[in-house]
């Protein structure tokens, strides 16, 4: 079974509009972070939001926000005020908590955000 | 803070010649993983080390796939016998830590291409 699913490969959003992106995952591990990384054109990822499995409130970091629903098992980004620099693939990712050898993230497949004006 | 850096950025290869790849991570950071990515796809965990043990490897690292991080700092990892099915983006991760609240930081990454 898929541990992070996104279902979304394509999205479209107009200049300073907002934006969700979708991640549903799965895990019987009561302690995971859930993680937001970008990564443009030029391959880096880069690290954007994180949200722990014991966190009350739903996390931010500037224009990006976590919509964090643990029983529906899903962190969906939501980036406010798209700029066309927000163009890009995004990546849900969960690392486990009480594994000693599953410290690794794992991945979705990615959406591809496209910011148009 | 100077960053996960990866060389080579790129590598273009012939099947069947070998390739070693660096990462240094970020000095204070004892976990470094290794992903592969191919195109359209999130990355794909190959194998992690803890200071110099080499602590899991994915059922996707071959035999000709090793990896090494001899002294805890650098690490390298090498393909023998390159196949064209050896081409993607190679990355390069560190974290301080193995806590389920700490982010991994990736590099730029190797992009193989193997002809």
């Amino acid at each position: 079974a898929q541990k992070i699913t996104q279902t979304q490969p394509g999205m479209f959003v107009q200049e300073k509009e907002a934006v969700t992106l979708d991640c549903t995952y799965d895990t019987s591990d009561p302690s995971y972070g859930l993680f937001w990384y970008k990564q443009p054109s030029s391959g880096e990822m880069i690290f954007l939001i994180y949200q722990g499995s014991y966190d009350q409130q739903n996390a931010t970091e500037g224009r990006y926000s976590l919509n964090f629903q643990k029983a529906r098992k899903s962190a969906n980004l939501v980036i406010s005020a798209s700029q066309l620099g927000d163009s890009a693939m995004y990546f849900c990712a969960m690392r486990e908590g009480n594994t000693g050898t599953a410290s690794k993230l794992t991945f979705g497949t990615g959406t591809r955000l496209q910011v148009t004006l | 803070d100077t960053g996960v850096s990866q060389n080579p950025r790129h590598k273009i290869t012939k099947r069947g010649q070998n390739v070693t790849f660096r990462c240094d991570p970020i000095s204070e950071h004892n976990r470094l993983y290794w992903y592969r990515q191919t195109l359209g796809q999130g990355p794909e965990f190959l194998t992690y080390f803890q200071n110099e043990a080499q602590l899991e490897k994915s059922r996707l690292l071959s035999d000709r796939f090793s990896a090494e991080r001899p002294k805890g700092s650098f690490s390298t990892l090498e393909i023998q016998r390159t196949e064209q099915g050896d081409s993607a983006m190679y990355l390069c991760a560190s974290s301080p830590n193995s806590l389920y609240n700490s982010p991994l930081h990736f590099g730029n990454g190797t992009r193989l291409t193997v002809t």
